[in-house]
C-alpha cells in the first residue's frame, strides 16, 4: 500500500524559505519510472502543479515558480524535500506531495493528506 | 485564469446522470492525456480517471471519462449523495511545459 504524508511548518513569515517534508512508504524512488510530485492548492482554487522528482534525479520545476524551488530526494530515508525561497501572502495553501508513475500513463495517482502553509508575519 | 476551463458548477438528481466538460487546447488536450480528480472539502483530490479514458481500481464503472479533439468529459451516472463534491481536469501542457488544471466544477446533487 502506498502512502504518502507532507510535514513542515505552518506558518511561514514573508521573504521566509519553506522547507517540506514528503515521507512516503510503499514504494522505493529507486524504481525505474516513479516520480514523487509537489503540488499545492490556494484556499478555494484549483491545484497548481509546483514539481517532479524521478527515480534518475531528474528534476521539472513549473516555470512560473522555478527560480524558487528545489527538490531534492534521500532514497534511504525515503524521503523527498521541497524547498521554496521568498515566501509570500500569496504561497498560502495546502501542500501536497503524490505518487507518479510514468509506465502506463497513470499521472499523479495518489496524493498525501495535505500539509497548510500560511504565510504572515 | 486557469488553463483548462471547466463549468464551476453542475447539479443532478439521485438516479440522474450528469457531464462535466472540460475544454483546453491543442499544446494540452489535444495532444496529452487528461486526467480526472474528485475533493471532498478538507481533502486531498482523489484519482478518478486516468489517460482519458481509464479508472483506477475501486472507481466504479458509472463513472468515465472521454476526450475528443480538444475536448474532455467526466460523465457521471446514476448520481448518488457521494458524489457532490469538487471535481477536477488536469493535463501537460507541452507549449507551457507544465501541468495545467481546470478551475473545477463544484457537483452538487439536488
Amino acid at each position: 500500500q502506498i502512502t504518502l504524508k507532507e510535514s513542515g511548518p505552518t506558518l511561514v513569515k514573508p521573504t521566509q524559505t519553506l522547507t517540506l517534508t514528503c515521507t512516503f512508504s510503499g514504494f522505493s524512488l529507486t524504481t525505474s519510472g516513479l516520480a514523487v510530485g509537489w503540488l499545492r492548492q490556494p484556499p478555494g482554487k484549483a491545484p497548481e502543479w509546483l514539481s517532479l522528482i524521478y527515480w534518475d534525479d531528474d528534476k521539472r520545476y513549473s516555470p512560473s515558480l522555478k527560480s524558487r524551488l528545489t527538490v531534492t530526494k534521500d532514497t534511504s530515508k525515503n524521503e523527498v524535500v521541497l524547498t521554496m525561497t521568498n515566501m509570500a501572502p500569496v504561497d498560502t495553501a495546502t501542500y501536497y506531495c503524490a505518487h507518479y508513475e510514468t509506465a502506463d500513463h497513470t499521472g499523479f495517482d495518489i496524493w498525501g493528506q495535505g500539509t497548510k502553509v500560511t504565510v504572515s508575519s | 485564469q486557469a488553463v483548462l476551463t471547466q463549468p464551476p458548477s453542475a447539479s443532478g438528481t439521485p438516479g440522474q446522470g450528469v457531464i462535466i466538460s472540460c475544454s483546453g487546447s491543442r499544446s494540452n488536450l489535444g495532444n496529452r492525456y487528461v486526467y480526472w480528480y474528485k475533493q471532498f472539502p478538507g481533502m486531498a483530490p482523489k484519482f478518478l480517471i486516468y489517460a482519458n479514458n481509464q479508472r483506477p481500481s475501486g472507481v466504479p464503472d458509472r463513472i468515465s471519462g472521454s476526450k475528443s479533439g480538444t475536448s474532455a468529459s467526466l460523465a457521471i451516472s446514476g448520481l448518488r449523495p457521494e458524489d457532490e463534491a469538487d471535481y477536477y481536469c488536469t493535463s501537460w501542457d507541452d507549449s507551457l511545459s507544465t501541468w495545467v488544471f481546470g478551475g473545477g466544477t463544484k457537483l452538487t446533487v439536488l
